[in-house]
């Protein structure tokens, strides 16, 4: 079975662009989660989405926005982007049950540079 | 909000040595996961564990709640076991967010 997958995998964009981010869940997930991880540090939580609502937003300007479609794949967007946006964008699918040991499985991650 | 604090940050040791990591939170939780990240990014998921001790082929892990500390151990390790390593913590209020410690890079030599 196919795995989370996440496109682009590296983007470089400049300071005040727009970018999209793309998260595929493994079939048979309804859960979407957003990771924002600096180098050299751990994962912090941007968003969580199931069944196409936001369940769960962390400390994140409004510049980020995300949605989840009908078939469980999401995007993330950030608008208006500042040097300290350039990180490691994962995505994590689960199946969405509301328990704690709801195992989240990892895509890739898009490498994004801001310049 | 809840802190999570690792250690040791950085570890090297050589190839069939064993190994313990470990991770503080400052708060109770009803989540505890360990990660591992291997040098190309990629996150796996090791351990569900907010208490007690499990244990998969040459890793454990223990949690004790009422202390708040968790701790991985990795025996007889491979080169491949090489990355960062990760806990994250989930309190009841916390909105489906876990919260991430800074890791513990481990080098495994040859």
């Amino acid at each position: 079975d196919a795995g989370v997958t996440q496109s682009p995998t590296h983007l470089i964009k400049t300071r005040g662009q727009q970018v999209t981010l793309r998260c595929s869940p493994i079939s048979g997930h309804k859960s979407v989660s957003w990771y924002q991880q600096v180098l050299g540090q751990g994962p912090q939580f941007i968003f969580q989405y199931y069944e196409k609502e936001e369940r769960g937003r962390g400390n994140f300007p409004d510049r980020f926005s995300a949605r989840q479609f009908p078939n469980y794949s999401s995007e993330l967007n950030v608008n208006a982007l500042l040097l300290g946006d350039s990180a490691l964008y994962l995505c994590a699918s689960s199946l969405g049950r509301l328990a704690a040991d709801d195992t989240q499985y990892f895509g890739p991650g898009t490498r994004l540079t801001v310049l | 909000g809840i802190q999570v604090e690792q250690s040791p940050p950085d570890l090297i040791l050589q190839e069939g040595a064993n190994s313990t990591l470990r991770c503080n939170f400052s708060d109770s939780v009803n989540n505890l996961q360990w990660f591992h990240q291997n040098p190309w990014g990629q996150l796996i998921n090791l351990f569900y564990i907010p208490s007690g001790t499990k244990q998969n082929g040459r890793l454990s892990a223990t949690t004790v709640a009422t202390e708040r500390y968790s701790l991985l151990y990795i025996s007889s390790s491979q080169t491949t076991d090489s990355g960062v390593y990760f806990c994250a913590v989930e309190r009841d209020d916390s909105n489906y967010q876990l919260i991430w410690g800074a890791g513990t890079k481990l080098i495994i030599k040859p």
